[in-house]
């Protein structure tokens, strides 16, 4: 199983151009998350999926779209890129939080985003 | 507003030692504590994580302990080893329905030298 994958792995864009980051999991998860990683910040919440067809803000969703057409794929977007969205990316994916399922989040390899 | 508030953001450890990271929340809602290790390159990973009823977790040489009056939480590396040179990250979840808010400490990275 490959897991999380996310594609691209690199990528530099100049300020104002558009990009869509794409994470496919194969795990048949419910629930996909955005999260991006900054020197001092930790992981933040972009957004979220609890379903097909379902999304949600998390906590830094300014600047950011998403969307989830297929249970396997997660899809985020940026329709103008700014510096301040330098960053890596990480796509995760997890069952609900059940009794007997900790919802243990499974992370892509990440995205590493640079825009000048 | 942070959250879950972690200490040191870097930690340097001689190889055999003792290595802690602290961990201090404010939300007396959040229901499960996991630690994710993240080596360079890659995404984190899940570690070992405790829920608030219990006071210690031992998986290997890795321990959670969990002090929930002080709203405290941390973990020891025993015997620490060079291949656990990596970004240590402690969280805190809260459930509502199935799907969990997880909020990240800031991380610590981790140098266990020979």
């Amino acid at each position: 199983n490959a897991g999380v994958t996310q594609t691209p792995k690199f990528r530099v864009l100049k300020t104002g151009q558009s990009m869509t980051l794409l994470c496919a999991q194969d795990m048949n998860h419910e629930y996909m998350y955005w999260y991006r990683q900054d020197p001092g910040m930790g992981l933040r919440l972009i957004h979220y999926s609890v379903g097909e067809g379902t999304t949600a803000k998390g906590e830094v969703p300014d600047g950011y779209n998403v969307s989830r057409l297929k249970k396997q794929n997660f899809l985020l977007g940026l329709e103008s890129a700014a510096p301040s969205q330098t960053s890596v990316y990480f796509c995760a994916s997890s069952y609900p939080r059940a009794s007997g399922n900790t919802g243990e989040l499974f992370f892509g390899e990440g995205s590493r985003l640079t825009v000048l | 507003q942070q959250q879950v508030k972690q200490s040191p953001q870097s930690l340097i450890v001689q190889k055999g030692g003792i290595s802690i990271i602290n961990c201090a929340y404010e939300n007396t809602a959040f229901d499960y504590f996991p630690w994710y290790q993240q080596f360079p390159g890659k995404g984190p990973a899940l570690l070992i994580a405790i829920r608030p009823d219990v006071s210690e977790k031992k998986e290997g040489r890795f321990t959670i302990s969990f002090n929930k009056s002080a709203k405290q939480f941390s973990l020891h590396i025993m015997d620490s080893q060079p291949g656990d040179s990596a970004t240590y990250f402690c969280a805190a979840s809260i459930s509502s329905g199935g799907y969990q808010k997880v909020t990240f400490g800031i991380g610590t990275k981790l140098q266990v030298i020979p």
